[in-house]
């Protein structure tokens, strides 16, 4: 099946710092999508991104599926950034099973 | 408030009783599933549902049990519970197996001993 690689695994920040997460995948995806999981173990979704780029606020995301490859940028950083950020990848093709990475877990400190 | 209720949200349990994750969603979406969190494992699919009385084993589907005979609902089963099914549990659906809006619960957080 597919492989899904983030990195850094940890990241440790000042408030205010900008930050990339990246994440690799191994084969084709119809579908990409990041998450963010608080301190106290909610998940949310960030983003639904096959391709392109995304903005929310001072986050946003860049997909570039020929070279498969996921960048999650976070801009002046906030205590409240704090947590675990997955991506997950669909392969599609009668595959319903999304393919989690391992995380990249993000401190910030104030 | 569109959402994912997951109950209950701790349990302890012995090994071997059965026991029932409940787990129901107010955005009539067709796909769920059920996933399991491990330090070190990340997320790991452990069934999904394309859509009424269609249900299908993801990635650890070994001692879990789930049916779909409601839209709305979908439960996870543990028939004989064992302490290596101790983890976090967590449910999510969304609008079709594409994953958009992949909206997840708040999470079960399951001991067995």
């Amino acid at each position: 099946g597919i492989q899904v690689e983030q990195s850094p695994p940890d990241l440790i920040l000042q408030e205010g710092a900008n930050s990339t997460l990246r994440c690799n995948f191994s084969d084709s995806v119809n579908n990409l999508q990041w998450f963010h999981q608080n301190p106290w173990g909610q998940l949310i979704n960030l983003f639904y991104i096959p391709s392109g780029t995304k903005q929310n606020g001072r986050l946003s995301a860049t997909t570039v599926a020929t070279e498969r490859y996921s960048l999650l940028y976070i801009s002046s950083s906030q205590t409240t950034d704090s947590g675990v950020y997955f991506c997950a990848a669909y392969t599609g093709g009668g595959s319903y099973i999304p393919t989690f990475g391992r995380g990249t877990s993000l401190i910030v400190h104030p | 408030e569109a959402q994912v209720t997951q109950n209950p949200r701790y349990l302890i349990t012995v090994t071997g009783k059965k026991l029932t994750v409940t787990c129901s969603q107010n955005m009539n979406h067709e796909y769920m599933s059920w996933y399991r969190q491990d330090p070190g494992l990340g997320l790991r699919q452990i069934y999904y549902s394309m859509n009424v009385e269609v249900t299908d084993k993801g990635d650890v589907p070994e001692g879990y049990k789930v049916s779909r005979k409601e839209k709305r609902n979908f439960p996870l089963i543990l028939e004989s519970p064992s302490p290596n099914q101790t983890s976090l549990y967590f449910c999510a659906s969304s609008l079709s197996s594409r994953m958009r809006g992949y909206t997840f619960g708040s999470g079960t957080r399951l001991t067995v001993v």
